[in-house]
């Protein structure tokens, strides 16, 4: 089975201040990670995957399989991050299909 | 840039009743799924459909839920006898294969 875990259902931080969203997960094949975010008001949407390793709006995330984990950084936060974010894995022996976390609420105060 | 949409945006319905939410996935992706998130929780998958049937769908999804296909475009979720519990944010997704374009969202509050 396939577990996706999101500890905190909320992060509030300053804005300039660094922001960490914890991912961690559960599977026994090779995943792939996930984030999506939820601005208000607004659709679900892919923030990045894990492989391809980009930066998307400042974010990264870098799968660590040791630690099962795939934790969401960006160094300065800014207001506009304000949002909901999912972390969702998909498995690689053929079900596509995501499994996503409860979600985090980050809030970036001014 | 092209985008699943769905309609309508809200629906109130009575317990009891059927209600259908549409869905107009991106026209090229072959994978479609919905999902559905209660309020407070996690967004929960309900079902996938790919190659114009059921590829895999979760125990939430009984005998009170369908989905279909029917012009090739539209992609719709019914709920036959809608509970109250089935109250929630009803999400479509499409996707190529893996990473998903969700649409906007039917809010169905069930009375």
């Amino acid at each position: 089975a396939q577990r996706v875990t999101q500890p905190e259902k909320l992060l509030s931080v300053f804005k300039g201040a660094p922001v960490e969203l914890k991912c961690n997960y559960s599977y026994s094949g090779s995943p792939e990670l996930f984030w999506y975010v939820q601005y208000s008001r607004q659709r679900l949407q892919l923030l990045l995957r894990h492989i391809s390793r980009e930066s998307i709006k400042g974010f990264t995330a870098d799968l660590n399989k040791g630690e099962t984990s795939f934790h969401l950084k960006k160094p300065f936060a800014q207001e506009e991050d304000s949002a909901m974010y999912y972390c969702a894995l998909t498995g690689s022996g053929g079900s596509y299909i995501p499994t996503f976390g409860r979600g985090t609420s980050l809030i970036v105060h001014p | 840039e092209p985008e699943v949409t769905q309609t309508p945006s809200h629906q109130v319905t009575q317990m009891g009743q059927e209600v259908i939410l549409r869905c107009v996935p991106i026209s090229n992706h072959l994978y479609f799924y919905w999902y559905r998130q209660i309020l407070g929780q996690k967004v929960e998958f309900l079902v996938s459909f790919y190659n114009n049937e059921i590829s895999e769908k979760s125990e939430i999804f009984d005998d009170q839920f369908s989905v279909e296909r029917p012009d090739g475009s539209n992609f719709t979720l019914k709920i036959r006898s809608t509970k109250l519990e089935d109250s929630a944010m009803y999400f479509c997704a499409s996707g190529e294969s893996k990473g998903l374009f969700f649409g906007s969202g039917t809010q169905l509050s069930v009375l």
